[in-house]
Formats: structure tokens, C-alpha cells, sequence
């Protein structure tokens, strides 16, 4: 069946520096990808989700690029702030399948 | 943006007690969904609904759960019996279409607690 993976639980970083949380996925058909964010207290949200003509999503500073070939949508920011703090979730749908299946989630935790 | 209500935030009851979780999705949103997470787990799907009816379910929603949307008022998630293992956060979410790029908009969970 399909599944997502998101191999680190909690990634801590420097405010100005870099992110990029990991996601991966299985799926026999071409899913969508997407990246939903969840702050403390708050309903999961959609951050950003993958086109399917190869264009790259963005928001909020924050991309991510659909690579079919190594069946990745990996998270990527070039300057971390304290307000990105939260828990990051990478999730899949498929046609003929309406139902998302999500990973474990991504805590990300910027300090100063 | 638009919003899912769940009410209540925090629910304790004790086993074989019956439970009802209420959602109140985005007002003109057709498709409602059930997501249960336990902690430090990922959220995982157990139901999906439209016009009434059941469209699919998972193995997690076992024969003591049912859902409804009474004359377009709170979609609930009704647990009757509840067990231990029904302790988790339960995320009720809502989107316009049936879709696979579809966005779901997800309300701030219920929190379970099975005694």
C-alpha cells in the first residue's frame, strides 16, 4: 500500500540557518504530495502541496520539489525563523484513493 | 481562512462508556473525514463521508464507531463502546471536492482520554 516516510522525529536549528526536513514515499500510483504545518495549539494547516506539471510550490518561503524519480518531496527553506517553529507533516493522495496517508511528522524547532 | 470546529478539546471518560465528537466543518465543504492519531504516532485515516453516507473506512474503525451529519449539523464520531486503546486525538477534517490534490482543512483535534 502507499506510505510516507519521515525519517527525522525532531530537527533543531539555528534561526538564519537552512532547513530541510526529509520526506520520501511509496505509491504504485503518481500521487500528490503535500506539506501540512501544525503549530502548538493549532489545526494542521496546508503549507504547500506538488503541481503536476513540475512546477515548484512555495510558500511562506518555504518549497518543495516533486522528484518521481527518487519518489521524494523533500522541505526546504534558505533562512530559518523562530515563528517556523512546529511539527511538519508530509502527506499523500491518490486518485480512486480520496484518503490522505500521512507520515510521522517532522518536529521542527528553531532556536535563537 | 476557513475553519473546522471540534468540540470538546479534551474529553475523559471512563471504558465502555459511550463518547461523541463533534465537528463543525467549513460551511460549504461536501466531504468530511475522521483521523485518529495516537501519541507520538502518526495521524492515521479511519473515515471518510458524503451526502450521508460512508464512502470508505479503515480497519481502525471498528464496528463500535459510527459517524453521522444529522440535517447538515455537527458531523460526529460516536465510540460506543470505548476501549482503552481508543485513547488518542481524533482530527476531523472537511474539503470542498473529491479530489486527489484536494486541500483538507483540519480542525484542532479532540483529545480522548479512555480511563
Amino acid at each position: 500500500g502507499d506510505s510516507v516516510t519521515q525519517t527525522e522525529g525532531l530537527v533543531t536549528l539555528t534561526e538564519g540557518l537552512p532547513v530541510m526536513l526529509n520526506c520520501t514515499y511509496q505509491s504504485t500510483y503518481s500521487p500528490f504530495l503535500f506539506w501540512y504545518v501544525q503549530h502548538l495549539n493549532e489545526a494542521p494547516k496546508l503549507l504547500l502541496k506538488s503541481f503536476t506539471d513540475n512546477k515548484r510550490p512555495e510558500h511562506q518561503g518555504f518549497h518543495a520539489t516533486l522528484h518521481k524519480s527518487s519518489s521524494s518531496f523533500h522541505l526546504q527553506k534558505s533562512s530559518a525563523q523562530l515563528s517556523d517553529s512546529a511539527l511538519y507533516y508530509c502527506a499523500l493522495s491518490r486518485g480512486g484513493n480520496y484518503k490522505y496517508v500521512f507520515g510521522a511528522g517532522t518536529r521542527l524547532k528553531v532556536i535563537a | 481562512g476557513p475553519k473546522v470546529l471540534q468540540i470538546p478539546s479534551h474529553q475523559i471518560i471512563d471504558m465502555g462508556q459511550m463518547v461523541t465528537l463533534n465537528c463543525d466543518p467549513v460551511s460549504n465543504h461536501l466531504y468530511f473525514y475522521w483521523y485518529k492519531q495516537i501519541l507520538g504516532q502518526q495521524m492515521e485515516f479511519l473515515v471518510n463521508f458524503y451526502n450521508g453516507k460512508v464512502m470508505e473506512k479503515s480497519k481502525l474503525f471498528k464496528d463500535q464507531f459510527s459517524v453521522e451529519r444529522p440535517d447538515g449539523s455537527y458531523f460526529t464520531l460516536k465510540i460506543q463502546p470505548t476501549a482503552l486503546e481508543d485513547s488518542a486525538v481524533y482530527f476531523c477534517a472537511s474539503s470542498l471536492r473529491w479530489a486527489s490534490a484536494e486541500t483538507l482543512y483540519f480542525g484542532s483535534g479532540t483529545r480522548l482520554t479512555v480511563l
